[in-house]
């Protein structure tokens, strides 16, 4: 069982890249996510999805789309990068449920825009 | 201020010491959860919990929902529990949906 998998683990990018992250998972997870934690943050929210064909905006969605075609993939674009995007990305899935199941992180990605 | 907090920010102990870790939250919430991020960066579910007391190991979970606060506890702590803790809560929004807050995290170094 992989539970969630997300790629690259590094990535350096040069101002106005643009990269896409990619994120899945195995266990018919119904939400995903995708997070930014910055040096002393906490994991700040930039897109989530309830199920396949629903997104929706998180806390800091500015520069960044996702979509969500299929239950196990939420790839997180990146567009014309910029440096305040320098941050390690976490993807992140969960059933979702009023009760609050447990949550499933990728292994992050720590990505570098100079 | 954070809908979520945590204290303390940084904590350093010998081996063998006793470790808490404190989480006190402003919002509704239906359950809180503590994680564990090591040095590599992988975040892990240590515990989920909406009342009382959870153990695993040497970790202990509890909760007091009229206060809005919950502790994590380590016990005999050991350099490999050298991580950064994390206290998430599945909050109700009033739009009715939940979302996770996080807290900041707690910084643990247990030196040899």
């Amino acid at each position: 069982n992989a539970g969630v998998t997300q790629t690259p683990k590094f990535r350096i990018l040069k101002i106005g890249q643009s990269m896409t992250l990619q994120c899945t998972q195995d266990m018919n997870h119904n939400y995903m996510y995708w997070y930014r934690q910055d040096p002393g943050m906490g994991l700040k929210l930039i897109y989530y999805s309830v199920g396949a064909g629903i997104t929706d905006k998180g806390e800091v969605p500015n520069g960044y789309n996702v979509s969500r075609s299929t239950t196990e993939d939420f790839p997180l674009r990146l567009e014309l990068a910029a440096p305040s995007q320098t941050s390690v990305y976490f993807c992140a899935s969960s059933y979702g449920d009023s009760w609050g199941s447990p949550l499933h992180f990728g292994n992050g990605t720590r990505l570098t825009v100079t | 201020k954070n809908e979520v907090e945590q204290s303390p920010q940084n904590l350093t102990a010998q081996e063998g010491e006793f470790i808490t870790i404190n989480c006190s939250y402003s919002v509704g919430i239906s359950a809180l959860h503590w994680l564990q991020q090591h040095p590599g960066g992988g975040i892990v579910s240590l515990f989920m919990l909406s009342s009382g007391k959870k153990k695993h190991g040497r970790l202990i979970a509890t909760i007091n929902i009229q206060e809005k606060h919950s502790s994590l506890h380590i016990t005999a702590s050991h350099p490999r529990d050298s991580a950064v803790y994390i206290c998430a809560a599945w909050a109700l929004l009033t739009s009715g949906t939940y979302k996770y807050i996080f807290g900041t995290g707690t910084r643990l170094k247990v030196l040899a």
